[in-house]
């Protein structure tokens, strides 16, 4: 099946500095990647959808210029989190679309392994 | 409005069958999906059922959809310790590209 990597898969950082997560698609290509986040216990909350070759699309509630993302290419999208705060902390998963349908079959849809952000 | 609910934690023995459920509310359904996370993992998407079946059979494991009472349930049979994780439901959404998911099971597999 389709491979999509994230990097890093763990990292700690101190507050007030900047963390940049990476979702690389290996073996296609995705006009769409999704940013989630997962808090302990906790459902996945969809952050926003990074569109290639234009702005992401947050959802509410999400700041925007605290939570960067660029998708630049067909194949990567990168999630920044700025200023980070002991609160940022959490699991980050990103998954990437593969076609443009509805995610109606096991090839449309891949997740990453997520990224572990600790902040200090 | 989008609300999927799961029950947190699921114990069984070893041989056992399994089964995890699910309630959603919006009845735009698309598609419903069963994804496995271990722990420290990403997501792994199990199966998933079109909102026009009702049940669906992927070796051991069994989906059930009852669309009237918008409820989901994911059965494992012959649940084996390598089983143990978190199994999420999600749906799509007529119009919306992500998905919404459930808050997740626990599976806890006693030998």
């Amino acid at each position: 099946g389709a491979v999509v990597s994230q990097h890093p898969s763990r990292v700690i950082c101190k507050s007030g500095t900047s963390v940049k997560i990476e979702c690389r698609s290996l073996d296609f290509q995705a006009t769409t990647m999704f940013w989630y986040r997962q808090f302990p216990k906790k459902s996945l909350m969809l952050m926003a959808t990074s569109n290639e070759g234009s702005k992401a699309t947050y959802e509410q509630g999400v700041e925007k210029d605290k939570f960067l993302i660029n998708h630049a290419s067909l194949t990567l999208s990168t999630l920044t989190v700025t200023s980070a705060h002991p609160e940022d902390s959490s699991f980050y998963i990103c998954s990437a679309r593969k076609g443009t349908g509805v995610p109606s079959n096991t090839g449309e849809l891949f997740f990453g392994e997520g990224s572990r952000l600790t902040v200090l | 409005g989008e609300d999927v609910e799961q029950s947190l934690f699921l114990s069984v023995r070893e041989g056992d069958s399994s089964v995890i459920n699910c309630t959603y509310t919006d009845s735009s359904s698309t598609y419903l999906y069963w994804y496995k996370q271990e722990p420290g993992a990403g997501l792994q998407l199990l199966t998933y059922i079109f909102s026009n079946m009702d049940m669906k059979q992927d070796q051991r494991l069994t989906v059930l959809l009852n669309k009237k009472d918008k409820h989901l349930s994911l059965r494992i049979a012959d649940t084996q310790t390598g089983d143990s994780a978190i199994y999420f439901c999600a749906e799509s959404l007529t119009g919306r590209r992500a998905l919404t998911f459930g808050s997740g099971t626990r599976l806890q597999v006693q030998p």
